[in-house]
């Protein structure tokens, strides 16, 4: 059985602050990972999409990775109010033709 | 930008009755999914659908459930004699390869009464 995990939360920093997330995956066999952003009521929204061990930045948004820890993590600098959202981790295994999805953490951006 | 568009919104059904929820993926892209998701609960992968036949499905996609692509654009998901716990977030996506990320249409909400 394939899991993915993240820390639920909820998670609450001040607007500007640095909000880290976090992710570990259970299948070494695992090649692609994604971070999803949801906001409540509505459908995931891919923000970023990272393949290989080291970081990858896309504007305030930072994804790392670690094969050999199985670990992903999500770095959102200067965050804002409309950062508030719940935040999916997503990984994609070599053989399947699927995400498994972890259960989100709740993120809250305080004004 | 390019969407995945789903239709209904919303769609309430009676108990046992049959439903069918309408997507159309990306129109470049080959790969189609269905997702769900409980209130409250997990995103969960019901199945893939690639070169007009079933890749991969998940333990949920039973012989209730079952997907058709009945043209070039239009990406069906029909659900059979439905039930109170059918009730959920479906969720259509489409990718250009398999690895890749997805992009997922904003969802039928179906609720079984």
């Amino acid at each position: 059985q394939k899991e993915v995990e993240q820390n639920s939360g909820p998670l609450s920093v001040p607007e500007g602050a640095i909000a880290s997330l976090n992710c570990t995956y259970s299948d070494r066999g695992s090649q692609s990972f994604f971070w999803y952003r949801q906001y409540s009521g509505k459908s995931p929204e891919l923000i970023m999409s990272i393949y290989s061990n080291g970081d990858k930045e896309d504007g305030r948004f930072t994804a790392q990775l670690n094969k050999a820890s199985q670990y992903v993590s999500l770095l959102i600098r200067d965050s804002q109010p409309s950062d508030s959202a719940t935040y999916l981790c997503a990984v994609n295994s070599g053989s399947a033709r699927q995400l498994t999805f972890g259960s989100g953490t709740q993120l809250t951006v305080l004004p | 930008e390019p969407e995945v568009t789903q239709t209904p919104s919303h769609q309430v059904t009676q108990m046992g009755q049959e439903v069918i929820l309408r997507c159309v993926p990306i129109s470049n892209h080959l790969y189609f999914y269905w997702y769900r998701q409980i209130l409250g609960q997990k995103v969960e992968f019901l199945v893939s659908f690639y070169n007009n036949e079933i890749s991969e499905k998940s333990e949920i996609f039973d012989d209730q459930f079952s997907v058709e692509r009945p043209d070039g654009s239009n990406f069906t998901l029909k659900i059979r004699s439905t039930k109170l716990e059918d009730s959920a977030m479906y969720f259509c996506a489409s990718s250009e390869g398999w690895l890749g990320g997805y992009t997922f249409g904003s969802g039928t909400r179906l609720t079984v009464v």
